[in-house]
């Protein structure tokens, strides 16, 4: 059974620029959702998806958005990018059955803004 | 929200020693509390978790424990081996829009020496 897959794993930007990430969760999975990770923050909860809406939103600004495509793959995107911003950034799908689910993480896209 | 903490920050132990890692968290509604391992270039993998109805659990060398009156819980790998070397993460998971958003610990850098 396949993993969790992230694309790209690694990419460098400058600051103002955009950026697009993508998650192809576990076949199945119909939940996705989005940390990010920093040595001085830890991991943080960006956003949950299901069924193509959003779910749950983290404490993250405007620039930060997401969506999730009727096969449960899903895309972040992050706008006018500042040098904060760099980080991993980590999908993780869970089968959404009743209760908490058991999150399953892909290997993250390392972002570097410069 | 739910606010987790996490010690130690840092813990080397002797090939074949104990390692416990303590968790505290603060919202009484969370009810699934999952560990996970990210090794150097991975994300996080979930090793074992607990939920709110069961005071301990175990599998082979790891076992959670789970006080809820004092919202502590705590990972305990006996027979440390150098491959248990990596960061740990705890998480308290509480609901929130119909789905369980985790809060994580920030983590504990665990260094077995051989």
């Amino acid at each position: 059974k396949a993993g969790v897959t992230q694309t790209p794993r690694y990419l460098i930007k400058t600051r103002g620029q955009q950026v697009t990430l993508s998650c192809s969760p576990i076949s199945g999975h119909r939940s996705v959702s989005w940390y990010q990770q920093t040595p001085g923050q830890g991991l943080q909860f960006l956003f949950e998806y299901f069924s193509e809406t959003q779910r749950n939103k983290g404490n993250f600004p405007g620039r930060f958005s997401g969506r999730q495509f009727s096969n449960s793959r899903s895309e972040m995107n992050v706008s006018t990018l500042e040098l904060g911003d760099s980080a991993l950034y980590l999908c993780a799908s869970s089968p959404d059955m009743s209760g908490a689910n058991v999150l399953t993480f892909g290997a993250g896209s390392r972002l570097t803004v410069l | 929200g739910e606010n987790v903490e996490q010690h130690p920050s840092t813990l080397s132990v002797q090939e074949g020693d104990s390692a416990v890692i303590k968790c505290t968290y603060s919202d009484s509604a969370s009810n699934y509390f999952p560990w996970y391992k990210q090794e150097l270039g991975k994300g996080p993998q979930l090793i074992i978790d607990i939920r709110s109805n069961v005071g301990e659990k175990k599998d082979q060398r790891i076992a959670v424990t789970l006080n809820k009156t004092a919202k502590h819980f705590s990972l305990h790998i006996t027979e440390t081996q150098p491959e248990d070397s990596a960061v740990y993460f705890c998480a308290a998971s509480s609901p929130s829009g119909g789905s369980y958003i985790p809060t994580f610990g920030r983590g504990t850098s665990l260094i077995v020496h051989p």
